[in-house]
């Protein structure tokens, strides 16, 4: 099975700081990466795909990227609506989730 | 409209049988490279894969899950149907369907609907 181990599990942000949340592979899935985003009570959204492709709709302050078997969603500048929870998902073998990253204001 | 809409009971028992129905609108399965995965979170934690089926009915299983676990469609009815065998308290969760778009993501998802297991 392959497992995505994301970091961190929660982090403290302000607005309009970068925030970085990686997700590391534990074998090589090519960019079969995904990530959504959580609201409490809501159902999971896709921000982006294959590791790199934006969602149309998504702001553009998200983006994502892919170094081997790590992969990293950025948020250029944090805004009030981004205090979520984000999980990364692989494609390559199955499905398998991370654990999630709660995004919290600080 | 809504896209994806998932119906079942809320209430089962352990040992009992869960059968889920995610009914779409808007889109067929017979439409190639679609697919439609069933997803769960329990109250408070991950969102965990369970199970998935392509327009051609390819299946794929969480391996961890598999022996419980059977996914159908029907076409002419726009519906997938997940079945869970042997149902446990720590079954309790929301569970997902979700459309897989020709990137193999999940792009769309129903609104959920919570399932817990109790005598």
């Amino acid at each position: 099975d392959i497992q995505m181990t994301q970091s961190p599990s929660s982090l403290s942000a302000s607005v309009g700081d970068r925030v970085t949340i990686t997700c590391r592979a534990s074998q090589t899935i090519g960019s079969y990466l995904y990530w959504y985003q959580q609201k409490v009570g809501k159902a999971p959204k896709l921000l982006i795909s294959t590791a790199t492709t934006l969602q149309s709709g998504v702001p553009s302050r998200f983006s994502g990227s892919r170094s081997g078997t790590d992969f990293t969603l950025t948020i250029s500048s944090l805004q009030p609506e981004d205090f979520a929870t984000y999980y990364c998902q692989q494609s390559y073998s199955g499905r398998t989730f991370g654990q999630g990253t709660k995004v919290e204001i600080k | 409209q809504i896209p994806l809409k998932e119906s079942g009971p809320p209430l089962v028992k352990p040992t009992q049988t869960l059968t889920l129905t995610c009914t779409f609108a808007g889109y067929s399965l017979s439409t190639t490279r679609l697919g439609v995965g069933w997803i769960r979170q329990p109250p408070g934690k991950a969102l965990e894969w369970l199970a998935l089926i392509y327009w051609d009915d390819d299946k794929r299983y969480s391996p961890s899950l598999k022996s419980r676990l059977t996914i159908t469609k029907d076409t002419s009815k726009n519906q997938a149907v997940l079945t869970m065998t042997n149902m446990d308290p720590v079954d309790t969760a929301t569970y997902y369907c979700a459309l897989l778009d020709n990137t193999d993501a999940f792009d769309i998802w129903g609104q959920g609907t919570l399932v817990t297991v109790s005598s």
